[in-house]
């Protein structure tokens, strides 16, 4: 049974670019959560995916944003990237709303 | 505010030593607790959880009990080995999923 799976796992982009990542859940998981942690720093929520509608958002600009599709998988966009936005990514599934998460182990994006 | 607070790293210790990592949060209600490790160049691993007031949460020989009195939720190992080392992350959530980390504390274990 595969755990929560993450694409790509390393990513270099230019300032002003825009990055896709994506998230398959684990299997039967149906609640996809997106985290950014900085270098050094705890995982800081950017917000959760649930029925493909976004259930909640932590403090982040609407240059992030996400999508779920019907299988469950998930993707968090960023557009016009800033230096600061270099950190991993990590997706988290759970088999619903107040479950247990299941982290990915992540993509790391690098923004020079 | 709502937050977690961690004592920093790195911690050092030999191998077999006791090891402690403080942890506090502030929260309004009665959230529950967590702590996650992440080991070099790998996502986060829920480690141990308690969901209520003096719960204790167990595995692989780590330990942390909900102090409600002390807003603490601290975790041990009476023996810890070098397969340990690793960063550990405190965390909270209340009803809404939200998981909040601590900055993560590094721990190093020596041979």
């Amino acid at each position: 049974d595969a755990g929560v799976t993450q694409s790509p796992t390393h990513l270099i982009k230019t300032r002003g670019q825009q990055v896709t990542l994506r998230c398959s859940p684990k299997s039967g998981h149906d609640t996809v959560s997106w985290y950014q942690q900085a270098l050094g720093q705890g995982p800081q929520f950017i917000f959760q995916y649930y029925e493909e509608e976004e259930r909640q958002r932590g403090n982040f600009p609407d240059r992030f944003s996400g999508h779920q599709f019907p299988n469950y998988s998930s993707e968090l966009n960023v557009n016009a990237l800033l230096l600061g936005d270099s950190a991993l990514y990590l997706c988290a599934s759970s088999l619903a709303l107040g479950d247990e998460q299941y982290f990915g182990p992540g993509t790391r994006l690098t923004v020079t | 505010g709502n937050s977690v607070t961690q004592m920093e790293g790195p911690v050092t210790l030999s191998e077999e030593a006791f090891l402690t990592i403080n942890c506090t949060y502030t929260a309004t209600g009665y959230p529950s607790l967590f702590w996650y490790v992440q080991y070099p160049g790998e996502g986060l691993q829920l480690l141990l959880k308690a969901t209520k007031a003096d719960d204790k949460g167990s595995n692989k020989g780590f330990e942390a009990t909900y102090r409600k009195e002390t807003t603490s939720f601290h975790l041990e190992k009476g023996s810890v080995q070098v397969s340990d080392s690793a960063v550990y992350f405190c965390a909270r959530r209340r009803d809404t999923d939200k998981l909040i980390f601590g900055t993560g504390t590094r721990l190093q274990v020596f041979p």
